[in-house]
């Protein structure tokens, strides 16, 4: 079966440069979830689209931004990049269901290192 | 807010053997949902297995089996017949039963499996 794909799996970057990364939801969820995971923590919930709209937001920094295309696809702008940027960064995806039952399926990630 | 615990940071099991990690959280909410996901050395993040609050029967998934006791807020997981590939860190996670809601995640626990 397909899975979340993230996009790419591994990046690094220096400090105050830009960042985007991607994410391709299983086919037919419409629902998009971010998360960040830093070094032996919890992952922590950044933002979500459904329907190409912003569900919710968490602990999202103003230098970051998303969004969700046409085709369901979400890309996490990341700018002026810190030190503690450094993490993996995991998209999952879900559909949306009536009964609200939706389960996340997450993608590999994408791990971030910021020198 | 929500939050979810596991208190025991670190479990050893031996191989073919039966262990059972801890999980407790704190919602106001009737409607919800529980997770455990299971993230390996790869750090992917793996659906073990998911638990409706309005069910009274504890969901199975072949190995795996939780015990869910509603009133006193509390969900663990049981592996039985431990694999070594069931070394893992492993998440308990919630979601609030409204639509397209985010995940919480507790700190995890890493469990070894001694051969």
């Amino acid at each position: 079966a397909a899975g979340v794909i993230q996009s790419p799996r591994h990046l690094i970057k220096e400090k105050r440069e830009t960042a985007t990364l991607k994410c391709y939801p299983i086919p037919r969820h419409d629902t998009v979830y971010w998360y960040q995971q830093g070094p032996g923590q919890d992952p922590q919930f950044l933002i979500s689209f459904y329907e190409k709209m912003q569900s919710d937001k968490g602990s999202i920094p103003d230098r970051f931004s998303a969004q969700q295309f046409s085709d369901y696809h979400s890309e996490l702008n990341m700018s002026s990049l810190e030190l503690g940027d450094s993490a993996l960064y995991f998209c999952a995806s879900s559909l949306h269901l009536a009964g609200n039952g939706e389960t996340q399926y997450f993608g590999p990630g994408t791990r971030l290192l910021v020198l | 807010a929500q939050t979810v615990t596991q208190s025991q940071p670190e479990m050893s099991v031996q191989e073919a053997e039966t262990v059972t990690l801890s999980c407790t959280y704190d919602t106001s909410e009737s409607d919800y949902y529980l997770f455990w996901y299971k993230q390996p050395p790869s750090r992917q993040m793996i659906l073990v297995i998911r638990q409706e609050a309005y069910k009274q029967q504890n969901a199975t998934e072949n190995r795996f089996s939780v015990n869910f006791q509603k009133a006193a807020k509390s969900f663990s997981l049981k592996i039985s017949d431990s694999q070594l590939g069931d070394a893992a860190m492993y998440f308990c996670a919630y979601r609030w039963g409204g639509a397209n809601s985010k995940l919480t995640f507790g700190k995890g626990i890493t469990l070894s499996v001694r051969p």
